[in-house]
């Protein structure tokens, strides 16, 4: 149990378009996801939680209206990367927090979306 | 902010020996875990130690935490070939937060 998927898991995009990232929890249900954004050889840095029916928290730093968040249900959060530019090129990973109870500090991560912007 | 420090960034050792990675972090926590990421792939949950706990084993990992020091270390005995890939640890400041994640163990086992 406990798995999360990403979709899609690799998008090559021209300069200037958006670019959706699903995050799906598959048996489970998580009012919280988080959004990482990793670049090569490099750790995660978080970009924002997102929250179920509510408004996504941002890192310092992270730029709101160019990463959108929306967690329009227990299972899905989409971030969207709108007109992206070449240094957003990235790996981008979700992860889900489960709303069982005893299990609220792990978080389950999804495979990663490979984001490379011409 | 990166909290985590580990060290080696990077390790390379013969199939049977051991690996011991090193994570040091600035602020208080709840809990810290260890991940590992195998090349351009997801992370993979290993284990998670809490703040009240000093040390813990899972199979081949023993995981010490030492809240005085502010560090932690993970070490995985008779390595295995299939065990390279990247090692990470991360802190939570409380049992609901966000992770923070350290720079990375990069870890190669020769076979």
């Amino acid at each position: 149990g406990a798995v999360v998927s990403q979709h899609p898991s690799r998008v090559i995009c021209k300069s200037g378009t958006s670019v959706k990232i699903e995050c799906r929890s598959l048996d489970f249900q998580a009012t919280t996801m988080f959004w990482y954004r990793q670049f090569p050889k490099q750790s995660l840095m978080l970009m924002a939680t997102s929250n179920e029916g509510s408004k996504a928290t941002y890192e310092q730093g992270v730029e709101k209206d160019k990463f959108l968040i929306n967690h329009a249900s227990l299972t899905l959060s989409t971030l969207t990367v709108t007109s992206a530019h070449p240094e957003d090129s990235s790996f981008y990973i979700c992860s889900a927090r489960p709303n069982r109870a005893g299990v609220t500090d792990t978080q389950y991560f999804g495979p990663g979306t490979r984001l490379t912007v011409l | 902010s990166q909290q985590g420090e580990e060290d080696p960034q990077a390790l390379s050792i013969q199939e049977g020996e051991n690996a011991t990675m090193n994570c040091s972090y600035k602020t208080s926590i709840n809990n810290l875990q260890w991940y590992r990421q195998n090349s351009g792939r997801g992370l993979v949950h290993l284990i998670l130690i809490r703040s009240n706990e000093r040390e813990k084993h899972s199979g081949r990992l023993r995981v010490t935490l030492d809240t005085s020091k502010k560090s932690s270390s993970l070490l995985i005995t008779a390595s295995r070939a299939a065990d390279t890939a990247s090692y990470f640890c991360a802190t939570a400041g409380t049992s609901y937060g966000k992770l923070t994640f350290g720079q990375g163990t990069i870890l190669t086992v020769h076979p």
